[in-house]
């Protein structure tokens, strides 16, 4: 099915190991982004990309960092994983519709747990 | 910068109730909203969008939600709640198509029998 495809959907890390969150879509969408959702906290950007080759910053990219690798694949990495970063992460694309509206598509997410 | 603001972390009705969820916004130019729904450990689903035109926009589910400008607004109603509705509701804003959605806290629904 077409969509936005995250892999692993469930990840064990222990402090201080690294991993990489994997994304990826096939509806050829320009712009994809990475959330991270905590309890009663909503979803709060971490990282996004425009468009293939470029990437910024959002409200909380401390201790991540991100590779837009081509126009269909968008990974997170955390290089030392901290139990802070135990969250539900989510990736999203968007692009614009022929009506003038815009459409986001979202993963089913990674449930990360850092012990 | 955007931000969105949902009143009420939790909401509580009875089935056949009426449904109403608070969403205000802020932003420095006309906004695109959005409603997005979220079931239990599942992803997010989108119930419905304002863009442009009709501020009064039907989603899925029988919910409907109304751009008012002057009160910068998106509240999210439904007549009648079904016991399938218990679910958390997230309000969200973005300025175009390839800016990020910012995300209201949501707000958790219950629907008691």
């Amino acid at each position: 099915n077409a969509g936005v495809t995250q892999t692993p959907k469930f990840q064990v890390l222990k402090t201080g190991q690294s991993m990489t969150l994997q994304c990826a879509q096939d509806m050829n969408h320009n712009s994809m982004y990475w959330y991270r959702q905590d309890p009663g906290m909503g979803l709060r950007l971490i990282y996004y990309s425009a468009s293939e080759g470029t990437t910024d910053k959002g409200e909380v990219p401390n201790g991540y960092n991100v590779s837009r690798l081509n126009k269909r694949e968008f990974s997170l990495r955390l290089e030392s994983a901290a139990p802070s970063q135990t969250s539900v992460y989510f990736c999203a694309s968007s692009k614009a519709t022929g009506t003038g509206g815009w459409s986001y598509t979202f993963g089913s997410g990674t449930r990360l747990t850092v012990v | 910068a955007q931000s969105v603001t949902q009143l009420g972390s939790h909401v509580s009705v009875s089935e056949g109730a009426l449904v109403l969820l608070r969403c205000n916004y802020s932003s420095s130019v006309p906004p695109y909203l959005f409603w997005y729904v979220q079931y239990p450990n599942q992803g997010l689903q989108l119930l419905l969008k304002y863009t442009t035109g009709a501020t009064l926009v039907k989603g899925i589910n029988g919910f409907e939600a109304e751009f008012k400008k002057s009160e910068t607004s998106f509240h999210l109603t439904k007549p009648s709640a079904h016991m399938s509705d218990a679910a958390e509701y997230f309000c969200a804003v973005s300025l175009s198509g390839n800016t990020p959605l910012v995300f209201g806290k949501g707000t958790r629904l219950s629907v008691i029998a």
